[in-house]
């Protein structure tokens, strides 16, 4: 089945420590982001990449690198400057470069939290 | 700052009723609107997506949009507590698909 997986669905982080958010999908698709969701709020863009080797910044990417290697896949580290790092994450992706009238559609999340 | 605005509710329903829920935004220079549906601990889900003024019907779901009035809206009929959930309204320009924070509808038995 064509979708978005992310892993691990859990994922706990101690002081100081980077951990990395895996995000794979198999839909073909150009377009991939990253969001945190924190409780009672709406989505925040942390990065997005709409080609392999390059991605963008998003509103909230302080404390968080990510890379491109492959267009199946782009993984979120959080670093330890990310002073809170207690959030749900949810990695989404879009057809293609055209960008503008394609919705994104999302994996099942990662939550992560400090030990 | 592009924002997107929705009351955070929560909207009773009772079951069969009609629930209407309703999305403002800021960016003039939006090009598409979405509605998404959240269960809770789950991952949004699209529901709608809406590009024209109008109406757009899927179902008991009816999106309306206005852009003028840059205002967007998802009716759901014959409510089923099935549908109690949070419901993100999104727009897109470019690449940047903005969430507002989402209305919690409870449909009651």
């Amino acid at each position: 089945d064509g979708g978005i997986t992310q892993s691990p669905k859990y994922l706990f982080r101690k002081e100081g420590q980077n951990v990395t958010l895996s995000c794979e999908q198999n839909l073909n698709h150009d377009a991939m982001y990253w969001y945190r969701q924190d409780p009672g709020q709406g989505l925040r863009l942390i990065y997005y990449s709409q080609i392999v080797n390059d991605f963008q910044k998003g509103d909230i990417a302080e404390g968080y690198s990510v890379s491109r290697e492959k267009k199946e896949s782009f993984p979120l580290t959080v670093t330890s400057a990310q002073k809170n790092p207690t959030a749900f994450y949810l990695c989404a992706s879009s057809p293609g470069t055209g960008g503008t009238d394609q919705p994104q559609h999302f994996g099942d999340g990662t939550r992560l939290s400090i030990l | 700052q592009k924002e997107v605005e929705q009351n955070s509710g929560p909207l009773s329903v009772p079951e069969g009723a009609i629930a209407s829920l309703n999305c403002t935004y800021s960016d003039r220079g939006s090009q598409s609107f979405f509605w998404y549906r959240q269960y809770s601990g789950k991952s949004p889900e699209l529901i709608m997506s809406i590009y024209s003024n109008g109406d757009k019907e899927d179902g008991r779901f009816t999106a309306q949009l206005n852009k003028a009035s840059q205002y967007v809206s998802l009716l759901i009929r014959d409510s089923q507590p099935s549908d109690s959930a949070t419901y993100l309204c999104a727009v897109i320009r470019g690449y940047q698909l903005t969430f507002g924070k989402g209305t919690k509808l409870s449909v009651i038995p």
